[in-house]
């Protein structure tokens, strides 16, 4: 099993410019989630998902959309790229959403929008 | 909302025992992770704590006090390979937001 697998690793972006962070997950986990790490403040979540057609906001879900329309797959759309975005991203899923399982993350993808 | 207080920065020497402390105010309380994350790598787990008390893994243990908003994360004979930051985060809601401390940064000297 691969686990979680976060692409592209790294991603240099313009100001204004949109993309998509894939993540997949091959343990047939329900539960799925964004991370953004800045120093100094943590992961905090973007936006999770407990199952298949289901997303949720987390704690800073502003300029970012999520879809999941399988349940492997959960992908984060950056609309319009703002420096502000600039940051790690983790992707995460767990079998029982955290209540008894625990976060399996991905490698990261390190953004940077110049 | 949630709030969840550790240290930022640690010492502590090789062969030595360490204790990383968190206070954590979160509605909707379920559970108390502990994961362990090397500079440049994605966090790892160590540890989920639901029920008061403790539980040893290993050179690793953990602790829960509900009443008190309060988990420490216990590392024994310390090596140098420990040092890492340890993240602390509460799991809550109906179904799981897992909400992370700023993390504590260990560093293991000789």
């Amino acid at each position: 099993n691969a686990g979680v697998t976060q692409t592209p690793k790294f991603q240099v972006l313009k100001t204004g410019q949109s993309m998509t962070l894939q993540c997949a997950q091959d343990m047939n986990h329900e539960y799925m989630s964004w991370y953004r790490q800045d120093p100094g403040m943590g992961l905090r979540l973007i936006h999770y998902s407990v199952g298949a057609g289901i997303t949720d906001q987390g704690e800073v879900p502003n300029g970012y959309n999520v879809s999941r329309s399988t349940t492997e797959d959960f992908p984060l759309r950056l609309l319009s790229a703002a420096p502000s975005q600039t940051s790690v991203y983790f992707c995460a899923s767990s079998d029982t959403g955290g209540n008894t399982g625990e976060l399996f993350f991905g490698e990261g993808s390190r953004l940077t929008v110049l | 909302g949630q709030n969840i207080d550790q240290p930022t920065e640690m010492t502590a020497t090789e062969g030595a025992i360490v204790q990383i402390n968190c206070t954590y105010q979160t509605s909707g309380f379920n559970g108390l992770f502990w994961y362990q994350q090397h500079a440049g790598e994605a966090p790892t787990f160590l540890s989920y704590n639901v029920l008061d008390g403790l539980e040893e893994k290993g050179r690793f243990s953990s602790f829960l006090s509900r009443s008190k908003g309060y988990s420490y994360l216990l590392l024994k004979e310390l090596q140098m390979k420990d040092s890492a930051s340890y993240l602390c985060a509460a799991c809550s809601g109906g179904y799981q937001k897992v909400t992370f401390g700023t993390g504590t940064k260990l560093q293991v000297i000789p």
